[in-house]
């Protein structure tokens, strides 16, 4: 079992719609949890982190199970610019990321 | 200000040649990274600096694979005899410290490598 799996994609939908990711994770020791967004042919950037209790930031909600090992995103009111591949990141120990291979989004009109 | 650099961005090589890349951190980030990502994968962890400390190097693939921090900022990352599987975009990472709860790395735009 891969340490972060997720669907790799892509997700076509249309502007406004709202789209979920998941990722599941292997390693139950695991502490912190991350979005990075990343564009074509460029380098990944935090998108946001997750937390236990969930967060949002305007029309992105992050969300942790940690019983079920796997955490989301949620994108509501999807934008053209939201086209991306979306990395699930999940603290390896060691001070050490470990990266999933990313899921895709392509907005359209 | 200035983020993370790298250099070269784009470099193709012989089979069997040695490469350096080169990563310029974020002035005053005590943590660096190196990553490489293959076509349809996820990022691979290689090596990682913090501080004076010793590197861990438990990501490196293989000897032929190495990297020094002089000075705490600037890092090189050696590949000796390249091979074709050594192709892919290697991208260095930076953060204030290595907590990585509290920390984001900030990733440079990678140098793509190719072997042919």
């Amino acid at each position: 079992r891969k340490e972060v799996e997720q669907d790799p994609g892509p997700f076509n939908v249309p502007e406004g719609a709202t789209v979920a990711f998941n990722c599941t994770y292997s390693n139950s020791a695991s502490q912190s949890f991350f979005w990075y967004r990343q564009d074509c042919r460029k380098e990944p950037k935090l998108l946001m982190s997750v937390y236990s209790s969930g967060n949002e930031d305007g029309r992105f909600t992050a969300q942790l199970n940690r019983a079920s090992q796997y955490i989301s995103l949620l994108i509501r009111d999807s934008k053209l610019s939201d086209s991306a591949t979306y990395l699930c990141v999940v603290e390896g120990g060691g001070n050490k990321l470990t990266f999933g291979t990313g899921t895709q989004l392509k907005v359209e009109l | 200000g200035a983020g993370v650099s790298q250099s070269p961005s784009n470099k193709v090589t012989e089979k069997g040649k040695d490469v350096e890349l080169r990563c310029d951190p974020i002035s005053g980030h005590t943590a660096l990274y190196w990553y490489r990502q293959s076509l349809g994968q996820g990022l691979e962890f290689l090596i990682y600096f913090q501080g004076n400390s010793a590197p861990d190097k438990s990501g490196l693939p293989s000897d032929r694979f190495s990297a020094e921090r002089t000075g705490g900022s600037v890092s090189t990352l050696t590949i000796q005899r390249t091979q074709q599987e050594d192709s892919a975009v290697y991208l260095c990472a930076s953060s204030l410290e290595a907590i990585a709860l509290t920390d984001t790395q900030y990733f440079g735009p990678g140098t793509r490598l190719t072997v042919l």
